[in-house]
């Protein structure tokens, strides 16, 4: 079974740090990009950061640009979402999503939710 | 970078009629545009990419069209579990972005 399962969410102070992880199952991990995705409570979507197969090339929102760092490991089949100096307005459920090639995301986990607050 | 405006913002019919939901770039984004279904607790799921193909398991009675600026879902006869939150996305231009969403409800 394709499967995307995140971990990492929790309530964290504003200014701090937390790592997202989104481990992948069911399908060759390395031969696709990658993304995270979020969703504020009771709002839209929003993508926050994308990765090819090969981590060759990385883009990030310009919400999060310079806070937010992506990564994967291809030998664990998992991704991350390295957070830093959070705010308030990064309090989100986070989705990881699978790229269809270049394309849509056709596969998506059940997101980590992230709440920022003192 | 490129915005998607959805229309309308609410859409309220009932089961078996047509639903017609509207999505417009803000410049052209070729055919790289896909739609997704969202139900309350749930993650949004893939229903239809590059305009009109649709994902693998999605019903024949949801459709996509368009091109360029102006995009189209269509789903010819509402079942009762069609009714959801629906969002555009355009994979043209990066960043990556989303439309605001029609919600279509039961009438």
């Amino acid at each position: 079974e394709v499967q995307l399962v995140e971990s990492g969410g929790g309530l964290v102070q504003p200014g701090r740090s937390l790592r997202l992880s989104c481990a992948a199952s069911g399908f060759t991990f390395d031969d696709y990009a990658m993304h995270w995705v979020r969703q504020a409570p009771g709002k839209g979507l929003e993508w926050v950061s994308g990765i090819s197969w090969n981590s060759g090339s990385i883009g990030y929102a310009d919400s999060v640009k310079g806070r937010f760092t992506i990564s994967r490991d291809n030998a664990k089949n998992s991704l991350y979402l390295q957070m830093n100096s959070l705010r308030a307005e990064d309090t989100a459920l986070y989705y990881c999503a699978k790229d269809m090639a270049d394309d849509a995301f056709d596969i998506w986990g059940q997101g980590t939710m992230v709440t920022v607050s003192s | 970078e490129i915005v998607l405006t959805q229309s309308p913002a609410t859409l309220s019919l009932s089961p078996g009629e047509r639903a017609t939901l509207s999505c417009r770039a803000s410049q052209s984004v070729s055919s790289y545009l896909a739609w997704y279904q969202q139900k309350p607790g749930q993650a949004p799921r893939l229903l239809i990419y590059d305009a009109s193909n649709r994902a693998t398991g999605i019903p024949a009675r949801f459709s996509g069209s368009g091109s360029g600026t102006d995009f189209t879902l269509t789903i010819s006869s509402l079942e009762p579990e069609d009714f959801a939150v629906y969002y555009c996305q355009q994979r043209s231009n990066s960043p990556v972005t989303f439309g605001q969403g029609t919600r279509l409800e039961i009438k």
